[in-house]
C-alpha cells in the first residue's frame, strides 16, 4: 500500500508568518498533489507535480509556492500566511494522472 | 467555475435503504471518474472508479451509473450500513492534455440504524 506522510500534523502561526508543509511518498509515484479542504468546498487543488523539478499550478494557487525536490518529496510554502489560509491540507500521490490517489494524513494549519 | 457538481450536499437514509448520490460535470474531455470516500478525521480514499467505455461499474453494494450524453453520474449504495456514513467525493480527470483531478464539493451521507 502507498505510504504518504506529512509533517507537521498541526501548525499554528501568525499572520505574515512563514510556513513550510512537507510531504513524502515512498511508492515511487510520479504525481504529487497539494490540496486544501474547507467545509463546503471539498478538495481544492493548490499545486501539483509530475516529477522532480516539475511544478504545475492548480486551481487555488494564490499565496502558495511549492517545490518538488525529489521524486519522494513535495513541499508547500506559505511565505506570508494569512487567516484565509487556515485550513486542512492534504498531500496525495499517484502513479499516473488517471490512477488512484493516495492521501497523506493531513496537516491542520491555523493562522492567527 | 465549478466543473464537477454534486448533489445533495447531505443525505440521510435508514439502514438497509439505497442511497443515491449524484454528480455532474461540464468538461467533455473528462474520461476518468473516481469516487473517494472520507470518514470523519480521516483522509480521503478511493472507493470505486469508472471510465466512459462503460455505463455501469459495480463493486459489491456500490454501483456507479454513467450517462455520457447528459454528463451525469450517480453512485448507488444498496443495503446501506451505518459504517457507510462518510463524505463522498466525485472527481474527474481529463484523458489527454491534463494531469489534474477535479473534485466535487462532496455529499455527506448519514446512515441511521
Amino acid at each position: 500500500e502507498a505510504a504518504v506522510t506529512q509533517s507537521p500534523r498541526n501548525k499554528v502561526t501568525v499572520t505574515g508568518g512563514n510556513v513550510t508543509l512537507s510531504c513524502r511518498q515512498t511508492n515511487s509515484h510520479n504525481y504529487m498533489y497539494w490540496y486544501r479542504q474547507d467545509t463546503g468546498h471539498g478538495l481544492r487543488l493548490i499545486h501539483y507535480s509530475y516529477g522532480a523539478g516539475n511544478l504545475q499550478i492548480g486551481d487555488v494557487p494564490d499565496g502558495y509556492k511549492a517545490t518538488r525536490t525529489t521524486q519522494e518529496d513535495f513541499f508547500l510554502l506559505l511565505e506570508l500566511a494569512s487567516p484565509s489560509q487556515t485550513s486542512l491540507y492534504f498531500c496525495a500521490s499517484s502513479r499516473v494522472n488517471q490512477d488512484t490517489q493516495y492521501f497523506g494524513p493531513g496537516t491542520r494549519l491555523l493562522v492567527l | 467555475q465549478q466543473q464537477v457538481r454534486q448533489s445533495p450536499q447531505s443525505l440521510t437514509v435508514w439502514e438497509g435503504e439505497t442511497a443515491i448520490l449524484n454528480c455532474s460535470y461540464e468538461d467533455s474531455t473528462f474520461d476518468y471518474f473516481p469516487w473517494y470516500w472520507q470518514f470523519p478525521r480521516e483522509s480521503p480514499a478511493l472507493l470505486i472508479a469508472i471510465r466512459p467505455v462503460s455505463n455501469k461499474k459495480e463493486d459489491g453494494r456500490f454501483t456507479i451509473f454513467f450517462n455520457k450524453r447528459e454528463k451525469k453520474l450517480s453512485l448507488h449504495i444498496t443495503d446501506s450500513q451505518p459504517g457507510d456514513s462518510a463524505t463522498y467525493f466525485c472527481a474527474a480527470t481529463p484523458g489527454t492534455g491534463g494531469y489534474k483531478v477535479v473534485f466535487g464539493s462532496g455529499t455527506r451521507l448519514l446512515v441511521s440504524p
